[in-house]
This record gives structure tokens, sequence and C-alpha cells, in this order.
């Protein structure tokens, strides 16, 4: 069964430092997304995106986050200059058009 | 944006039990996922139900998009059924699901 994949599952990184988060969505998905979920609270939405832009984004998603799909089939969530509330699980997800979202298994990101 | 209200927020349960669980929401939808986040923190699809009922093996959902509801129902219920249930919602024109806050489910041997 396809399913969404992300790597790494845990990154450790300093105050200050950047960061991507990988994705690869399922093959013929056409929309994908980003998720947060910080320890012990709700998910979250950052970011959608379609047709090579974005479609939706949080106010979350500031000038230190970033979005791309380098190639055809990786998508990837920047974070600039890391800080310690940005520490969570962040969920990639995919879905056809108008259809149920599917996630992967999430990154969890600590900012030291 | 819409607001997604889960109740109860927790719930223990003895292992065999039945509950339901319930998600108000406060506009028209045109996407209603549940999820159950395990301890992993992995959050697995449970259903897609915008509308009417569906049953997977011990689980059910019921949505009633015209009274803004779904329920989500755990018979005999397993240890490993233990964990975060969500309710997301996306509106017709949203590129996003939106969150409820979730019920923990504790079920005990």
């Amino acid at each position: 069964e396809p399913e969404v994949t992300q790597t790494p599952s845990h990154q450790v990184t300093q105050m200050g430092q950047e960061v991507i988060l990988r994705c690869v969505p399922i093959s013929n998905h056409l929309y994908f997304y980003w998720y947060r979920q910080i320890l012990g609270q709700k998910v979250e939405f950052l970011v959608s995106f379609y047709n090579n832009e974005i479609s939706e984004k949080s106010e979350i998603f500031d000038d230190q986050f970033s979005v791309e799909r380098p190639d055809g089939s990786n998508f990837t969530l920047k974070i600039r200059s890391t800080k310690l509330e940005d520490s969570a699980m962040y969920f990639c997800a995919s879905s056809d058009v108008g259809n149920e979202q599917f996630f992967g298994p999430g990154t969890r990101l600590t900012v030291l | 944006g819409i607001q997604v209200e889960q109740s109860p927020p927790d719930l223990i349960l003895q292992e065999g039990a039945n509950s339901t669980l319930r998600c108000n929401f406060s506009d028209s939808v045109n996407n209603l996922q549940w999820f159950h986040q395990n301890p992993w923190g992995q959050l697995i699809n449970l259903f897609y139900i915008p509308s009417g009922t569906k049953q997977n093996g011990r689980l059910s959902a019921t949505t009633v998009a015209t009274e803004r509801y779904s329920l989500l129902y755990i018979s005999s219920s397993q240890t490993t059924d233990s964990g975060v249930y969500f309710c997301a919602v996306e509106r017709l024109d949203d590129y996003k699901l939106s969150f409820g806050a979730g019920t923990t489910v504790t079920v005990r041997a």
C-alpha cells in the first residue's frame, strides 16, 4: 500500500541553525501539506502546496519557513534560524484532489 | 476559522467495554477524518467520512453533516486501542485540515 515517508525520524539541532525536513508523498497525489504538533497539543496546519506553489498558509508559517518540491518526488520544509519553540513533531501529508489526506510518520525536531 | 470540539477529553475504559467519542464542528465541511495517534506519535487514518456511516472491524463512525457532528464508536475495546483520537475537518475551498484537541483513551486490562 502506498504511503508517505519522512526523513529523518528525529532531528536535533542547535538554536539558530537551519534544518530541512524531507518528505516523499504518495506518487499520484497532487496536494502536499505540512503540519506540526507541539508536545501534548493538537495538530496545527502550516502550509499546503499544489502545482508548485503555496495554496494556503497559516499564521505560524512566517518568513522563517519555506517549502519546496525540488524534484518529482520530494517535498521539503526548511526552517531557517530555528528557535526553541520550533521543537515539535512535523508531519507531512498528501492527498488527491478533494480527498482523504494521508500522513507520514513524522519528524521529531528538538531545538537545543 | 472553523472550530472543532471533541468530547470527552479523556476516557478510561475497562477492556471489553464500548465507547462513543464525539466531534462537533462549526461550519459545513467537505472532508472529515478520524485519526488514532499511537504511542510513537504516528497518525493512523481510521476513517474518511464527510457524511454517512462506515465500519472497520470493531470501529465505526457516523457523520451527520447537516447537524455538524461526527461520532466514533469503539466496541469491545482492547489495550491496543489506547492513544489519542483526533477528529479533523476541511471546509470546501480550504486546503487544510483543522484538528480538534483530541480524546485520550486509556484501556485497562
